[in-house]
């Protein structure tokens, strides 16, 4: 069962441009947790959010979580060439067995 | 140099053949996880398991079964019963259920 999905599925900017991509969820959670992706490779965790939080920070990623909408956005400013990858949402739903349950992903393209 | 490593990288089979894919850690972690991704989705999960000697089914563990007799380890087996077998599967690790996943890097699995 799908408790992420991104959106857009697929975005395209040039490279010093911002990057925003979205995550709805259907459930409430403990956290949610952005993954990135490149083509062929496993995923590497990016940040983590608890549901207590509002917004959080990481070098040039910014995540914010609204749990009144069941919402996150991830933004990745002055975006680079090898930012080009997919990220995908993670939560961890409030009550489960607490395994991840991932979104089908943005693929972010940046072009030089 | 810790890690969580897979093999074999690529891995070709014939119709009716069982398979088993290989994942190691050495994070000392104890939850570790099976993923199937399709091409341009997200994950899936198949198996995972909380602690030795103990595993769980996922959202499509038809056709997969799984064995954890030591911390380390968690080998996939992809049985004949499988009807579409050919994916990217994923295998992950973290300290519990919930919390960050680290990945490796993958195996792909062609059905010929």
């Amino acid at each position: 069962s799908q408790q992420g999905e991104e959106d857009p599925q697929a975005l395209s900017i040039q490279e010093g441009e911002n990057a925003t991509m979205n995550c709805s969820y259907k459930t409430s959670i403990n956290n949610l947790q952005w993954y990135r992706q490149n083509s062929g490779r496993g995923l590497v965790h990016l940040i983590l959010i608890r549901s207590n939080e509002r917004e959080k920070h990481s070098g040039r990623l910014r995540v914010t979580l609204d749990t009144s909408k069941k919402s996150s956005s991830l933004l990745i400013t002055a975006s680079r060439a090898a930012d080009t990858a997919s990220y995908f949402c993670a939560t961890d739903a409030s009550g489960s067995a607490r395994q991840l349950t991932f979104g089908s992903g943005t693929q972010l393209t940046v072009l030089p | 140099d810790g890690g969580i490593t897979q093999s074999p990288k690529y891995l070709f089979r014939k119709e009716g053949q069982n398979v088993t894919l290989s994942c190691e850690q050495n994070l000392n972690h104890d939850a570790m996880y099976w993923y199937r991704q399709d091409p341009g989705q997200g994950l899936r999960l198949i198996y995972y398991s909380q602690i030795v000697n103990d595993f769980q089914k996922g959202d499509i563990a038809e056709g997969y079964s799984v064995s954890r007799e030591k911390k380390e380890s968690f080998p996939l087996t992809v049985t004949s019963a499988q009807k579409n077998p050919t994916a990217f599967y994923l295998c992950a690790s973290s300290i519990g259920v919930g919390d960050t996943q680290y990945f490796g890097p993958g195996t792909r699995l062609t059905v010929l």
